[in-house]
């Protein structure tokens, strides 16, 4: 089945930009969704279809998928942006929904 | 204002059955296809189970090897995880959550299964 690599883990410093990368073959041609978990939460969707954001999230974040990688971003990071990442798509070819490994972004 | 509350968790031996639930509120339950996703303690989400909205369809994760049935009842607005055979690495938080077509809008609060002997 299709499968999804991200780094385990991500440092950034306040106001800097964090990116996390979601590997996958040929990634560019699917649909890639991002969510945010924060510790002893539920995760939260935060980029949908590649690039688009759901109503709350702020426009510094923001998504890309292109090749064999889809990358969230985040820019101006805050202590609050301090989560674990997680990329997800539907596999056609299998009819199963699969999660990347998650990424931990840490605020320095 | 989207609710999804699970129930049902709690520890239980190997080799035994839980059945876990899912009461939706805030929504039209039956326009909505639902998810059952998973995450062991400090481990990353694992996607288990997923039910079309009219309960025609439904998919599993090749890991789970047959053991677990999804299953709904529109008429309760309530979503099921049977879960048999029960395994220590079945130990984690099982979340339901809300399918908007390719992805998940929704998430529950997660209900904890410990497996245990």
């Amino acid at each position: 089945s299709y499968v999804l690599t991200q780094p385990p883990s991500v440092s950034v410093a306040p106001g800097k930009t964090a990116s996390i990368t979601c590997g996958g073959d040929n990634i560019g041609d699917k649909s890639v969704h991002w969510y945010q978990q924060k510790s002893g939460q539920a995760p939260v969707l935060v980029i949908l279809y590649d690039s688009d954001r759901p109503s709350g999230i702020p426009e510094r974040v923001s998504g890309s998928n292109s090749g064999n990688t889809a990358t969230l971003t985040i820019s101006g990071v805050e202590a609050g942006d301090e989560a674990d990442y997680y990329c997800q798509l539907w596999d056609s070819t299998s009819d199963h929904w699969v999660f990347g490994g998650g990424t931990k972004l840490t605020v320095l | 204002q989207v609710q999804l509350v699970e129930s049902g968790g709690g520890v239980v031996q190997p080799g035994r059955s839980l059945r876990l639930s899912c009461t939706a509120s805030g929504i039209t339950f039956s326009y909505y296809g639902m998810h059952w996703v998973r995450q062991a303690p400090g481990k990353g989400l694992e996607w288990v189970a997923a039910i079309w909205s009219d309960g025609s369809k439904k998919f599993y994760a090749d890991s789970l090897k047959g053991r677990f049935t999804i299953s709904r009842d529109n008429s309760k607005n309530r979503l099921y995880l049977q879960m048999n055979s029960l395994r220590v690495e079945d130990t984690g938080v099982y979340y339901c959550a809300r399918r908007d077509r390719v992805l998940i809008d929704y998430w529950g609060q997660g209900t904890l299964v410990t497996v245990s002997s």
